[in-house]
């Protein structure tokens, strides 16, 4: 398996531009889980699902964001309107699922966002 | 609310050393500990992953420990490398939340 994939890689946006970014887990793995990274804050959890379905959203800063899984192979983090302080690395993760040895998430490498 | 704490921020020690990483965190009622590590503008890789009945786990020069009662866990890299430089990261499960994760220890080692 090519494990997590995250598209794009780097993405530069102006302030108030709608971003899109990608993300396909590995086949198989149930649970999946998008984070966002900064200097100041570390690594936060934004959201996550099980099979396809949103179980805790409160990590979510914001409306303007938001997040899909339309089926277990792909989902979506939408940011519209994008702002510069939403600059940061955006990780995406899957798990087998979520009790013992299924717990260990895989991490893709990322998108690089900067909003201008 | 769970949080997690890694000591010392950065790290740098030469090469053949053996070290030791802390983490701590609030809530004692965990599920399970991860020790990650991440490269420089890479993901993340998960290294060890202690469940809560445990008390350590190995994988090849690297030791992870777990004490509940005390809030702790510590990553042991035995004999380092210049290929063990990066950033280490813990994070918990405990409750119904997923992982709650330090703020990471930048170990670089020295050749």
């Amino acid at each position: 398996d090519a494990g997590v994939i995250q598209s794009p890689r780097h993405e530069v946006t102006e302030m108030g531009q709608e971003v899109t970014l990608r993300c396909k887990p590995i086949s198989g793995h149930n649970s999946l889980f998008w984070y966002r990274q900064t200097m100041m804050r570390g690594l936060e959890l934004l959201i996550y699902f099980n099979n396809n379905v949103p179980i805790d959203d409160s990590g979510m800063p914001e409306d303007r964001f938001s997040a899909k899984m339309p089926n277990a192979s792909f989902s979506t983090l939408k940011i519209q309107p994008s702002e510069p302080r939403d600059s940061a690395v955006y990780f995406c993760a899957s798990s087998l699922g979520q009790t013992g040895l299924k717990n260990i998430q895989y991490f893709g490498a990322g998108t690089r966002l900067s909003v201008l | 609310k769970q949080e997690v704490t890694q000591i010392p921020a950065a790290l740098s020690v030469p090469e053949g050393e053996n070290l030791v990483l802390n983490c701590s965190f609030t809530d004692s009622a965990i599920y399970n500990l991860q020790w990650f590590r991440q490269d420089p503008g890479k993901g993340l890789t998960s290294l060890l992953l202690i469940q809560s009945s445990q008390r350590e786990q190995t994988s090849g020069r690297l030791n992870a420990s777990l004490d509940k009662s005390s809030g702790r866990s510590t990553l042991y890299i035995a004999a380092s490398q210049p290929g063990d430089s990066a950033t280490y990261l813990c994070a918990v499960i405990s409750g119904n939340t997923p992982l709650v994760f330090g703020k990471g220890t930048r170990l670089s080692v020295i050749a």
